[in-house]
């Protein structure tokens, strides 16, 4: 069966500070992979998805970025945090061709 | 700009009762529709998908889709206090991505 992870579960970051948030899938091959963010109170907002090694579609302008260096590895990451990056980040895939999609844990980012 | 609305309550409800949720949305050319659940600090969980108009039951869960009037339901019956959550409606846009609405917030009551 497939499973997706994600860590860190929480993170209290300072402004100005890196970011990398890691998410990996087992038991699929090519998947599509997405990053979102949920901010207090909102809906889930598309940041970044992936449909392959290296290829990345960016969703929203900001300082976030995203990679995918491995089949089943999606990392966020931004070289430094604003207040408003704060926000629940949740990973998510999907088997290529299929729009079910399915959640990681999340991460709760804090920037202070 | 493709569009998912939803009320976002919250919906209280009475324990047993039927609890029901409207989402509607704006591109006509969507073709599959989803209903997560979503616990208070937890990542949202598939609940329910739907294709094809008409309704679709599984358990305690009927969603129902209106194509024409761009419009898809979820209800839960005989409702549980565990039912309590935030409900997402998601619409694919073609290209392998969903939109998804903000939410309906449930509640309910013992």
């Amino acid at each position: 069966s497939q499973t997706i992870h994600q860590w860190p579960a929480t993170l209290v970051q300072p402004v100005g500070s890196p970011l990398s948030l890691e998410c990996t899938v087992e038991g699929t091959s090519n998947p599509n992979l997405y990053w979102y963010r949920q901010a207090a109170g909102r809906g889930l907002q598309l940041l970044f998805y992936s449909v392959g090694i290296g290829q990345i579609s960016s969703e929203v302008p900001q300082n976030l970025s995203a990679s995918r260096p491995q089949d089943r590895q999606f990392i966020l990451s931004s070289k430094k945090l604003l207040l408003s990056d704060s926000g629940f980040y949740l990973c998510a895939w999907s088997v290529p061709g299929k729009n079910i999609q399915y959640f990681g844990a999340g991460t709760r980012l804090s920037v202070l | 700009q493709k569009e998912v609305e939803q009320n976002s309550g919250p919906l209280s409800v009475p324990e047993g009762a039927i609890a029901s949720l409207n989402c509607t949305y704006s591109d006509r050319g969507s073709q599959s529709f989803f209903w997560y659940r979503q616990y208070s600090g937890k990542s949202p969980e598939l609940i329910m998908s739907i294709y094809s108009n008409g309704d679709k039951e599984d358990g305690r869960f009927t969603a129902q889709l209106n194509k024409a009037s761009q419009y898809v339901s979820l209800l839960i019956r005989d409702s549980q206090p565990s039912d309590s959550a935030t409900y997402l409606c998601a619409v694919s846009t073609g290209f392998q991505k969903l939109v998804f609405g903000t939410g309906t917030r449930l509640l309910v009551s013992p």
